[in-house]
C-alpha cells in the first residue's frame, strides 16, 4: 500500500513570498489532515477534510493560510505572504475516517525554512 | 496549546537497557496515542490506549494510563539502536473538537 505523498520535501523562500505544498493521501482514505511542526515541538493541527469538507480550521491562521480539498483526494495548502515564524515542516496525514482510533498515517513532510 | 507533556525532554541509554517516557496531561481524555519520529520514517504511530484502559503491549512496547493522574508511560524493552526518534503522545479531549494534540516529545538516544 502506498504511503501518503508529499511535494515538495524542501522550500527556502524570503519573507513575503507565497509557497504551496501538495499531499495525496491513501487511497480510500477520507480524512486528511495538515499539521505544522515548529522545531522541538509536536505537530500542532492547522485543517482537517472530512472527503472535500473542512471539518476543524480553528488554527490555521487564515489570513495567510489556506487549503483546499478538491474531489476528496488530493490537497494543497499555501501560504501568501510566507513569515519568518513560519518555518516548519508542513505534514500532511490521512486516515480511514474522522474517529480519532483510527490510525493516522503521515507523509514525510515538506521542510520550510523562511529567511 | 499543548495538551501533553513527555518527561524528560532528553534520553540516553545503551542498547539492550529498558527506556521510560513519561506523558502528562491536562484535560480529560478519550484516548492517548503514542508515535515516533526519525528522520528515515517519519512520524509513525506506536499504539493507541483508550481512557478505560490501564495497560496495553505491542512487541517490545508497554504504554500504561492512569487517568486519575492525568499521566500515561511508554517502556520500551531491550532496547535497539533503531530506536533512536522522539517520541510523542498525542490526546484527544473529552467534550472537545475531534483532533489530536501533540506534546513536545521526548529525544531518545540508544547508544549501540
Amino acid at each position: 500500500e502506498a504511503g501518503v505523498a508529499q511535494s515538495p520535501r524542501y522550500k527556502i523562500i524570503e519573507k513575503r513570498q507565497s509557497v504551496a505544498f501538495w499531499c495525496n493521501p491513501i487511497s480510500g482514505h477520507a480524512t486528511l489532515y495538515w499539521y505544522q511542526q515548529i522545531l522541538g515541538q509536536g505537530p500542532k493541527l492547522l485543517i482537517q477534510f472530512q472527503n472535500n469538507g473542512v471539518v476543524d480550521d480553528s488554527q490555521l491562521p487564515k489570513d495567510r493560510f489556506s487549503a483546499e480539498r478538491l474531489k476528496g483526494v488530493d490537497s494543497t495548502l499555501k501560504i501568501q505572504p510566507a513569515k519568518l515564524e513560519d518555518s516548519a515542516v508542513y505534514l500532511c496525514a490521512s486516515s480511514q475516517n474522522r474517529d480519532l482510533t483510527y490510525e493516522q498515517y503521515f507523509g514525510p513532510g515538506t521542510r520550510l525554512t523562511v529567511t | 496549546s499543548q495538551q501533553g507533556e513527555e518527561d524528560p525532554q532528553a534520553l540516553s541509554i545503551q542498547e539492550g537497557e529498558n527506556a521510560t517516557m513519561n506523558c502528562s496531561y491536562k484535560t480529560s481524555i478519550n484516548n492517548l496515542q503514542w508515535y515516533r519520529q526519525n528522520s528515515g520514517r517519519g512520524l509513525v504511530h506506536l499504539i493507541l490506549i483508550r481512557s478505560n484502559e490501564r495497560e496495553k503491549h505491542s512487541g517490545r512496547l508497554r504504554v500504561t494510563l492512569d487517568t486519575s493522574k492525568k499521566s500515561s508511560s511508554l517502556l520500551i524493552t531491550a532496547s535497539r539502536a533503531a530506536d533512536t526518534a522522539s517520541y510523542f503522545c498525542a490526546t484527544d479531549l473529552q467534550g472537545g473538537s475531534e483532533k489530536l494534540v501533540f506534546g513536545k516529545g521526548t529525544k531518545l538516544t540508544v547508544n549501540p
